[in-house]
């Protein structure tokens, strides 16, 4: 595609139930990240995949939180039992084979989640 | 473990006057130093990066950055303001290990707002 693609745009989620976001990255882009904005902050990193592999998840708030990356493409990160503090901004960014280090990222626009 | 610091929340200018939207950062090892850009309901969009060489480096839109090395900082600059310039910006440091693992780590972004 042309640019990182994220679904859904919007999700609200009662407090307890589960939920997954997918992220589709740009064709060819090995790295990718998940992030979470909070309102009125910045991206909080979350997680880090070089294609399948996901070297550096030390940012994931708990437990709850998971995300995978089977065939080095598509991602999807799961939240489980949902709470209200993790109504967020969920953004995915691509880039990519980090040979240099100064590869740009390339953002999709996020999922909007609410958790009432 | 790196950091980056946006001391203003909010920057305030006139059209056509100059701008300056502050950055400095933390980090061991050699930075690779990035400003995005959020519209609002997009995603981010790279404007200018710094690797190495030449401390004034230009980007998107008319945008250019100075990387000071002894103050740490990574001001983004505009010589000229336009209204459609109005947005959140953030700064960013990215840093690479040996193992070709990575990490971005972002400021809380300063909303730059430029009046008629």
């Amino acid at each position: 595609g042309a640019g990182v693609s994220q679904s859904p745009r919007y999700k609200v989620a009662k407090r307890g139930q589960d939920v997954a976001l997918r992220c589709d990255p740009i064709s060819g882009h090995v790295s990718l990240f998940w992030y979470q904005q909070a309102l009125g902050q910045g991206p909080e990193f979350l997680t880090y995949f070089q294609n399948e592999a996901q070297l550096d998840k030390s940012g994931l708030p708990s437990d709850r939180f998971f995300a995978e990356r089977p065939e080095g493409s598509v991602s999807t990160l799961k939240i489980q039992r949902t709470q209200q503090e993790d109504s967020a901004v969920y953004l995915c960014a691509s880039s990519l084979p980090p040979t240099r280090g100064d590869e740009k990222l390339f953002f999709g626009s996020g999922t909007q989640l609410s958790v009432l | 473990a790196q950091s980056v610091a946006q001391p203003e929340d909010q920057v305030n200018v006139a059209e056509g006057n100059p701008l300056t939207v502050k950055c400095t950062y933390s980090v061991s090892g050699n930075p690779y130093l990035f400003w995005y850009v959020q519209y609002p309901n997009r995603g981010l969009q790279f404007l200018l990066k710094y690797i190495t060489g030449d401390n004034l480096v230009k980007g998107s839109y008319g945008f250019e950055a100075e990387f000071n090395k002894s103050q740490t900082s990574f001001h983004l600059k505009k010589p000229s303001a336009l209204v459609s310039d109005s947005a959140l910006y953030f700064c960013a440091v990215r840093v690479m290990n040996s193992g070709g693992y990575q990490k971005v780590t972002f400021g809380i972004g300063t909303k730059l707002q430029v009046i008629p």
